[in-house]
């Protein structure tokens, strides 16, 4: 069965520093989505990708948050300069209907 | 804000025993979805149901919705030890929309 994959699973950065996570949604996909998870606290959207565009953003998705579809199957969520309130469960998404299916997640802890 | 919120917060049963998760929205939706993470681990996706829909059954789970309430609820027949995990509800307004995820369930099946 397709999945989303995500990489890495764990990163380790720090504070000031830019990451980068990856994401594959499932090839038929046409709707991608990032949600966060703090430790302990609910998962949270960030940010929904269609047509190669930005289709909603969250108060969290600020300027030091970006996201790009380089090719026709990664799509990555850069953070510029990370903070330690960053620290959280990354999850990326892809849905072709209702239904979204989750990466695994990429764990990002800002030292 | 059409956030879903689960209760209980922590539920412990036997093993074999019935498990009801359940979870209230404040606005109108197009579709409730049941998500399951364990611990550290990504969300799996158990079960969609539609605004139009009052119960769906998927092996050994059955939802139930009820738009007039603004609740569903989440039954696992026959819990098995593998079940343990957060139980979490999640909204959307539109088709392809965003997903709002409650604060969950943590499940806990005792062998």
């Amino acid at each position: 069965e397709p999945e989303v994959t995500q990489t890495p699973s764990h990163q380790v950065t720090q504070m000031g520093q830019e990451v980068i996570l990856r994401c594959v949604p499932i090839s038929n996909h046409l709707y991608f989505y990032w949600y966060r998870q703090i430790l302990g606290q609910k998962v949270e959207f960030l940010v929904s990708f269609y047509n190669n565009e930005i289709s909603e953003k969250s108060e969290i998705f600020d300027d030091q948050f970006s996201v790009e579809r380089p090719d026709g199957s990664n799509f990555t969520l850069k953070i510029r300069s990370t903070k330690l309130e960053d620290s959280a469960m990354y999850f990326c998404a892809s849905s072709v209907a209702e239904t979204q299916y989750f990466g695994p997640g990429t764990r990002l802890l800002v030292l | 804000s059409q956030q879903g919120e689960e209760d209980p917060q922590a539920l412990s049963i036997q093993e074999g025993e019935n498990a009801t998760m359940n979870c209230s929205y404040k606005t109108s939706i197009n579709n409730l979805q049941w998500y399951r993470q364990n611990s550290g681990r990504g969300l799996v996706h158990l079960i969609l149901i539609r605004s139009n829909e009052r119960e769906k059954h998927s092996g050994r789970l059955r939802v139930t919705l009820d738009t007039s309430k603004k609740s569903s609820s989440l039954l696992i027949t026959a819990s098995r030890a593998a079940d343990t995990a957060s139980y979490f509800c999640a909204t959307d307004m539109n088709r392809d929309d965003k997903i709002i995820f409650g604060k969950g369930t943590r499940l806990h099946i005792l062998p």
